[in-house]
């Protein structure tokens, strides 16, 4: 069955640091990956999508890592703002379907 | 700018009433989905369409139906409500063939008592 797994399970940082999220997946053959930021009580907003053949993605503060050799992804928040308090969940596509798998997600708490 | 709505923010429902949660896309997408979201599973999938008239059992089907006579409207039916379907619940839609453009809806937070 294809996995996601998101670590850790939550975070808190304090404003102004950085901090990196890690995703690690057994689907296959691999299509995408990308990396979604969900407010407390809305639906996901897309941050970034790599493919096979992309390694890094930056979205503003975000930056978005693959190795699709270890099958890892990583998302990186630079200077981080309150605003950056949500769920950042990793989802995976695979080249057999349109269906996604989508990790449980990180929980991201930035205090002042 | 493009949208996934959804038509209720918040539901309250009773045990056994019948439910139904709209879902309208205005990107001519032939993709739609339901999905319910609950702490520590993620997102996981209920139902699909890949056209009109047209579903496909998700992974979480048991409870629930849909309907999709329209392109940009696919509906989630919960035929007798219970507690256990107490949840957040995200459509979304994609183009055809392609996981590309996968956008969400704002979800809607349905409790059942």
């Amino acid at each position: 069955k294809n996995q996601v797994e998101q670590s850790p399970q939550s975070l808190i940082i304090l404003e102004g640091k950085n901090c990196t999220l890690q995703c690690n997946y057994t689907v296959s053959p691999f299509s995408n990956l990308r990396w979604y930021k969900q407010d407390t009580g809305r639906g996901p907003v897309s941050l970034t999508i790599m493919t096979f053949s992309e390694n890094t993605k930056s979205n503003g503060r975000y930056t978005a890592t693959l190795d699709a050799d270890t099958k890892q992804s990583s998302l990186h928040i630079t200077a981080s703002q309150l605003s950056d308090s949500a769920s950042y969940i990793c989802v995976v596509s695979a080249r057999s379907g349109y269906k996604l798998s989508f990790g449980a997600g990180t929980t991201v708490t930035v205090r002042a | 700018d493009v949208k996934v709505t959804q038509s209720s923010r918040y539901l309250v429902k009773r045990t056994g009433e019948k439910v139904f949660l709209e879902c309208v896309q205005d990107m001519d997408h032939e993709n739609m989905f339901w999905y319910r979201q609950d702490p520590g599973l993620g997102l996981r999938l209920i139902y699909f369409s890949y056209d009109v008239k047209m579903k496909e059992k998700g992974d979480i089907p048991e409870g629930y139906s849909v309907s999709r006579e329209k392109k940009e409207r696919f509906s989630l039916i919960l035929e007798s409500a219970s507690t256990n379907q107490t949840s957040m619940y995200l459509c979304a839609s994609s183009r055809q063939g392609s996981s590309y453009g996968y956008t969400f809806g704002s979800g809607t937070r349905l409790t059942v008592v």
